[in-house]
């Protein structure tokens, strides 16, 4: 696609349940990052992939974080028995691999949980 | 990572040029110097990046001290639309993450 795909935009979950947060990178882009922003804060990195592999998970807030990534495309972040301090907009970013081109986000998943 | 300080907010008139300043005294002499801004309930969008001349596109141009220390984005023209949150980052080349700072909120006067 035109650009990097977020679903859903939008997720309500009770405390305790686990929800998954997917995203659809740029065609042809091989590294891929997760973000998370709480409400009125900046952008927290939580995880990338170059690939399938993640190089670097030392944003992951708890071992309730995961992600995974397939075929060197579609990732998903899941979050296991959520917690009221996991509400944030979840961001995903991809980016070619190349000094000449930015970073591109996605618009986010607006996470809450009640 | 190289610090960076930038102003928490600035205002600008519409239609008036604007200069985003930003320190990054600690940059590395491989690190390249990225800008993205976020509008509200966006996420981050890329701007410009540089290494050492200064940059020109079609979004804004970079000015880069001599001594890359500092540098400055500049939109010529302020518009509404460009009301957002401004983000300075020194980020080495490769795909390693960008680190975001608090940045610069810029608000735009019409």
């Amino acid at each position: 696609g035109a650009g990097v795909s977020q679903s859903p935009s939008n997720k309500v979950t009770e405390k305790g349940k686990d929800v998954e947060l997917r995203c659809d990178p740029i065609s042809g882009h091989t590294a891929l990052y997760w973000y998370r922003q709480s409400l009125g804060q900046g952008l927290e990195f939580l995880i990338y992939f170059q690939g399938n592999s993640a190089p670097d998970k030392s944003g992951l807030p708890s071992d309730r974080f995961s992600a995974e990534r397939t075929g060197g495309s579609v990732s998903t972040l899941t979050i296991q028995r959520t917690q009221q301090e996991d509400s944030a907009v979840y961001l995903c970013a991809s980016r070619e691999g190349t000094v000449n081109y930015g970073y591109t986000f996605g618009s986010g998943t607006r996470l809450t949980v009640v | 990572d190289a610090k960076t300080t930038q102003p928490n907010s600035m205002e600008s008139n519409e239609e008036e040029p604007v200069h985003l300043p930003c320190n990054h005294s600690t940059i590395s002499g491989t690190d390249y110097i990225h800008w993205y801004r976020q509008l509200p309930s966006q996420g981050p969008e890329y701007v410009i990046h540089g290494l050492t001349s200064n940059v020109n596109n079609r979004m804004a141009s970079l000015a880069i001290a001599e001594d890359r220390k500092s540098s400055t984005l500049i939109l010529h023209r302020a518009t509404l639309r460009d009301a957002a949150v401004y983000y300075c980052i020194p980020h080495r080349s490769g795909n390693t993450p960008l680190v975001f700072g608090k940045g610069t909120r810029l608000s735009v006067i019409a």
